[in-house]
């Protein structure tokens, strides 16, 4: 069993859409959960870093942690066709452990 | 501020070589992480560097090794490569030996074995 489980996509969805991107992990020792856009040809930028359960917005951006559960997502709010990109789910406990990244398509 | 920079962007090895690969980290990040990343795959960890040691490391072989220098640059090397070998080798530097701290990435060095 991977230790954090991505749904690769990919995923389409009209420009103004609100967008929900998920993970679920086995390791229930992880505090630390980053969510990271990597474009194409690119190395992935940082969008959210949270510690341990609960919310976080930044912009039109929300992250969530649901350590119960197991699960954390991402929700993009007025998607954009810039916002066409794969996104990865990261976790920590004294090293990181990504997902295998989701592919949004914003269509115009 | 200056970002994370890797060099070369590409490189075309065969089987059997060696191949040396090089980062920069940002300017004030004294941690610097080295990952492999497959096609269709997210990056796998695979050794971190804080202060010209090494600090953690995942499951590769001991012929990835790498070093880093005073200035916090940091070097990926890898003997007798092999097919699988191929992917985007991604260099990410952080803050103070803190594994858990974000991780801020180069855009990579893409290697490819023939």
């Amino acid at each position: 069993q991977k230790e954090v489980e991505q749904d690769p996509g990919p995923l389409s969805v009209p420009e103004g859409a609100i967008v929900s991107l998920n993970c679920t992990y086995s390791n229930s020792a992880f505090q630390y959960f980053m969510w990271y856009r990597q474009y194409s040809r690119k190395g992935p930028e940082l969008l959210m870093y949270t510690y341990s359960s609960g919310n976080k917005e930044d912009g039109r951006f929300t992250a969530q942690v649901d350590k119960s559960s197991k699960y954390i997502s991402l929700f993009i709010r007025d998607s954009q066709p810039s916002d066409s990109a794969t996104y990865l789910c990261a976790m920590s406990i004294n090293k990181f452990y990504f997902g295998s990244g989701t592919k949004l398509n914003v269509k115009p | 501020e200056t970002g994370v920079t890797q060099s070369p962007t590409h490189l075309i090895k065969t089987r059997g070589q060696q191949v040396t690969l090089r980062c920069s980290s940002q300017s004030g990040h004294n941690t610097v992480s080295w990952y492999q990343q497959a096609l269709g795959q997210g990056p796998q960890f695979i050794f971190q560097y804080y202060r010209e040691e090494e600090n953690g490391r995942g499951n590769f072989p001991p012929r990835f090794s790498g070093l880093q220098f005073p200035n916090y640059s940091s070097e990926l090397n890898v003997n007798a490569l092999e097919l699988d070998d191929s992917a985007l080798y991604l260099c990410a530097s952080s803050l103070e030996g803190d594994a858990n701290q974000p991780q801020h990435f180069g855009d990579g060095t893409r290697l490819s074995i023939l």
